[in-house]
Order: C-alpha cells, then sequence, then structure tokens
C-alpha cells in the first residue's frame, strides 16, 4: 500500500515564523502535491512536483515555496507565516502517467495555526 | 480556480437509504475522480471515470458521468452510518501532469 506521511498532524506558529512542513510518499511516485483547505472551498493546490528539483505553481502559491531534493520528499515552506495562512494542509502524491488516469494518494494532513 | 461544484453541500439520511451527490465541471477533462474524507483526515480515493466513459460500479458505488452536460453523480447504496464523510469529486484535465482540480464537497451524514 502507498503510504503518504506528513511530519505533524498539528502545528502552532506566531506570525513571522518560517514554517516547514515534510511530505514523504514510499511508493517511488514521480508527482507529489501540497493542497489548502478551507471550509466551503474545498482543496486548493498550492504548488505541484513532476520530478525531483522540478516545481509548478498551482493556483495559490503566494506566501509560499517548496522544495524537492529527493523524489520522496516533497517540502512545503511558509517563509513569514501569516494568520490567514491557518489551514489544513494536505500532502498527496500520484504514480505520474503521460496517460493520466492516476489517483492520488493523500497524507493525513497538518493543522496549522498561526497566531 | 474551483472546476467542480457539488451539489448539494450538505446531505442527512437514515441507514439503508441511497444517498446521490452531484458533481459539475466547466471545462473538457481527461477523467473525473470521487475521493472521500473523513473528519479531519486525509482523502481516500473511491473511484475515477474516463471520458469516454459513462457508467462506472465499484461495490456499492455507482458513478456516472455525462460529458454533454458537464456533469457527474454518486450514487451510494443501502447506505451505513460509516459512510458519514465528506465526498469530493476532482477532475484531471489533458495534459497535466496527474494535477486535480477539486469541489467544495457534500457532507453527507448517515444516521443510524
Amino acid at each position: 500500500d502507498v503510504k503518504v506521511t506528513q511530519s505533524s498532524r498539528y502545528l502552532v506558529k506566531r506570525t513571522g515564523e518560517k514554517v516547514f512542513l515534510e511530505c514523504v510518499q514510499d511508493m517511488d511516485h514521480e508527482n507529489m502535491f501540497w493542497y489548502r483547505q478551507d471550509p466551503g472551498l474545498g482543496l486548493r493546490l498550492i504548488y505541484f512536483s513532476y520530478d525531483v528539483k522540478m516545481k509548478e505553481k498551482g493556483d495559490i502559491p503566494e506566501g509560499y515555496s517548496v522544495s524537492r531534493e529527493k523524489k520522496e520528499r516533497f517540502s512545503l515552506i511558509l517563509e513569514s507565516a501569516s494568520t490567514n495562512q491557518t489551514s489544513m494542509y494536505l500532502c498527496a502524491s500520484s504514480l505520474g502517467s503521460l496517460e493520466g488516469y492516476n489517483e492520488q494518494f493523500f497524507g493525513p494532513g497538518t493543522r496549522l495555526t498561526v497566531l | 480556480s474551483q472546476q467542480g461544484e457539488e451539489d448539494p453541500q450538505a446531505l442527512s439520511i437514515q441507514e439503508g437509504e441511497n444517498a446521490t451527490m452531484n458533481c459539475s465541471y466547466k471545462t473538457s477533462i481527461n477523467n473525473l475522480q470521487w475521493y472521500r474524507q473523513n473528519s479531519g483526515r486525509g482523502l481516500v480515493h473511491l473511484i475515477l471515470i474516463r471520458s469516454n466513459e459513462r457508467e462506472k460500479h465499484s461495490g456499492r458505488l455507482r458513478v456516472t458521468l455525462d460529458t454533454s452536460k458537464k456533469s457527474s453523480s454518486l450514487l451510494i447504496t443501502a447506505s451505513r452510518a460509516a459512510d458519514t464523510a465528506s465526498y469530493f469529486c476532482a477532475t484531471e484535465l489533458y495534459g497535466g501532469y496527474n494535477k486535480l482540480i477539486f469541489g467544495a464537497g457534500t457532507r453527507l451524514a448517515v444516521h443510524p
């Protein structure tokens, strides 16, 4: 079974802090994704990566950056946390195929509170 | 940008009843997927239907896709209390590295 793990389930940070959220998958997936989930808005894509050191902006990249130095690990960085970044953050991975038709496998989520 | 929109936003039924959730989207898609999320947890993939398919079954789940109306429905038959969760549709566009666009979800409550 594919396993996607996230470094923390709950995180509390202060405004202005630099925050790192880590995601690791164990199935050699090519693609990895970071979403944030807010009530009534569903999941919104922040960044995704289709290969090591490759990254693409999603729909809401402002205030975030990412790093993928190894295939299994995809990090989300909040350069200077703000209260409007309080949210649930979900990481996902998928096999990666030019044919598509691939499901995404999700981690359990990190609920981040910025005070 | 949200591509999919689910309807209804919330649904409350009794055990044994069927639950139907609908999803509409705006642009041509490669496939449409349904996911389930238990409270405060990650999403779990339920079923994928390709753009050239019209109906798909998996256990108690039945998904239909009408590309002419840009809509899909998820039917859960003989619902159980354990089906209580939020359900999301997600569309994958062509050439998009498996990038998905999610709707806001339907919250389903199944009462014993």
